[in-house]
């Protein structure tokens, strides 16, 4: 089946402006991730959304950033007021469900560039 | 908190030849998880081969391996027989088995591996 698809590929955004970053799990996926990728810091995690439950907010930067999961499917990672420092590509990641061993199974990323 | 090193930041072989990425870890957990992702320019991160920690056997996919030494937190990647399209970046990665907020991949910064043809 279709694997996780992200969208846009690439975003080049104005330093203070907003951005939206998506992310279509694998269908039937109860689990959705969302990490971050910089030259800077390396791989890091951002937040985790499993099923009906809080969502674990612990990697989120800082409070200009938020996401939300829709229906359990379709999430969204918002940026506001964008600083050069968000400029990284931002993966996400579905699987099964969150506990135990299952392969959490990575979209192809959306580059974010704020100039 | 848990750690992932990878002390190669870079690693070339020859086509046909073996190559080893290390990976060390830290952690006070008992049971976990540890996986090796490889990463192409497609930024596509793949998993390649996964280790449970209570498992004492090395886990092995094709011409893949680990060497997964519990006592030393040590979890080394083992190509055989390396072709062009392996040359990729790997990380290494940590996730615990205990349930709740702990459910994220710790990664390591990534070794990049050069296929010489």
């Amino acid at each position: 089946g279709a694997g996780v698809s992200q969208s846009p590929s690439n975003k080049v955004t104005e330093k203070g402006k907003d951005v939206e970053l998506r992310c279509d799990p694998i269908s039937g996926h109860t689990a959705l991730y969302w990490y971050r990728q910089s030259l800077g810091q390396g791989l890091e995690f951002l937040i985790y959304f499993q099923g009906n439950s809080a969502p674990d907010k612990s990697g989120l930067p800082s409070d200009r950033f938020s996401a939300e999961r829709t229906g359990g499917s379709v999430s969204t990672l918002t940026i506001q007021r964008t600083q050069q420092e968000d400029s990284a590509v931002y993966l996400c990641a579905s699987s099964l469900v969150g506990s135990g061993g299952y392969e959490q199974y990575f979209g192809p990323g959306t580059r974010l560039t704020v100039t | 908190a848990q750690t992932v090193t990878q002390s190669q930041p870079e690693m070339s072989v020859q086509e046909a030849e073996t190559v080893t990425l290390s990976c060390t870890y830290d952690t006070s957990e008992s049971d976990y998880y540890l996986f090796w992702y490889k990463q192409p320019p497609s930024r596509q991160m793949i998993l390649v081969i996964r280790q449970e920690a209570y498992k004492q056997q090395n886990a092995t996919e094709n011409r893949f391996s680990v060497n997964f030494q519990k006592a030393a937190k040590s979890f080394s990647l083992k190509i055989s027989d390396s072709q062009l399209g392996d040359a990729a970046m790997y990380f290494c990665a940590y996730r615990s088995a205990y349930g709740g907020a702990t459910n994220k991949l710790i990664f390591g910064t990534g070794t990049l591996l050069a296929v010489q043809p």
